[in-house]
């Protein structure tokens, strides 16, 4: 089983440019989840989705977006990225609210 | 203050050491928790729950104490294996929906 898949696992940006990290999962899990992890500060959440359609903002939301089209897919996008955005991204889903987190491999972003 | 509350550590301990990290959590309506395992460089994996009766795996034992807002994790016999970073993970519900915040996490190096 694929799990949770992110996409792409490594990318560098300069500063003002846009993209867009796509996590898929094939879990069928309700709930999705965007987190950073930066050096001494954990993971971070930064949106996360609880159902196809739904979306709602976390601890650090600003200079993000999300979409959750699909119920196994869950974007997130930077609209103008800043060298403040550098970090390890991860995704991870769930199935019902207090059952086990499930991660993708993460995707390291460089913002110079 | 922070949600999710760790000790930082690094914790040195020698093989066979027992060793105890514990976790706060701010919001009293909290509703499950758990401990994952964050390898270097690799995502977060689940370590195991944490039960209010408490929950005991092999060398590993997590216990709940919900009047004090905190949860423990006791490794017993540790193995150079057991070098890793360990999150505390707490889910409660919030406005938007159901949020599942980590701690920052406790380095652990066993040594020989």
């Amino acid at each position: 089983n694929a799990g949770v898949t992110q996409t792409p696992k490594f990318r560098v940006l300069k500063t003002g440019q846009s993209m867009t990290l796509l996590c898929a999962q094939d879990m069928n899990h309700e709930y999705m989840y965007w987190y950073r992890q930066d050096p001494g500060m954990g993971l971070r959440l930064i949106h996360y989705s609880v159902g196809e359609g739904t979306t709602a903002k976390g601890e650090v939301p600003d200079g993000y977006n999300v979409s959750r089209l699909k119920k196994q897919n869950f974007l997130l996008g930077l609209e103008s990225a800043a060298p403040s955005q550098t970090s390890v991204y991860f995704c991870a889903s769930k199935e019902s609210v207090n059952t086990e987190a499930f991660f993708g491999q993460g995707t390291r972003l460089t913002v110079v | 203050r922070k949600e999710v509350e760790q000790d930082p550590g690094p914790f040195n301990v020698p093989e066979g050491a027992t060793v105890a990290f514990n976790c706060t959590y701010s919001n009293s309506a909290s509703q499950s928790f758990f401990w994952y395992r964050q390898d270097c460089r690799k995502e977060p994996k689940l370590l195991m729950s944490v039960y209010s009766s408490g929950n005991e795996d092999g060398r590993f034992t997590a216990q709940l104490n919900r009047a004090s807002q905190y949860i423990s994790l006791l490794i017993r016999d540790s193995k150079l294996s057991d070098s890793a970073t360990y999150l505390c993970v707490v889910n409660y519900w919030d406005t938007g929906g159901f949020k599942t915040i980590f701690g920052a996490g406790t380095r652990l190096f066993v040594k020989a």
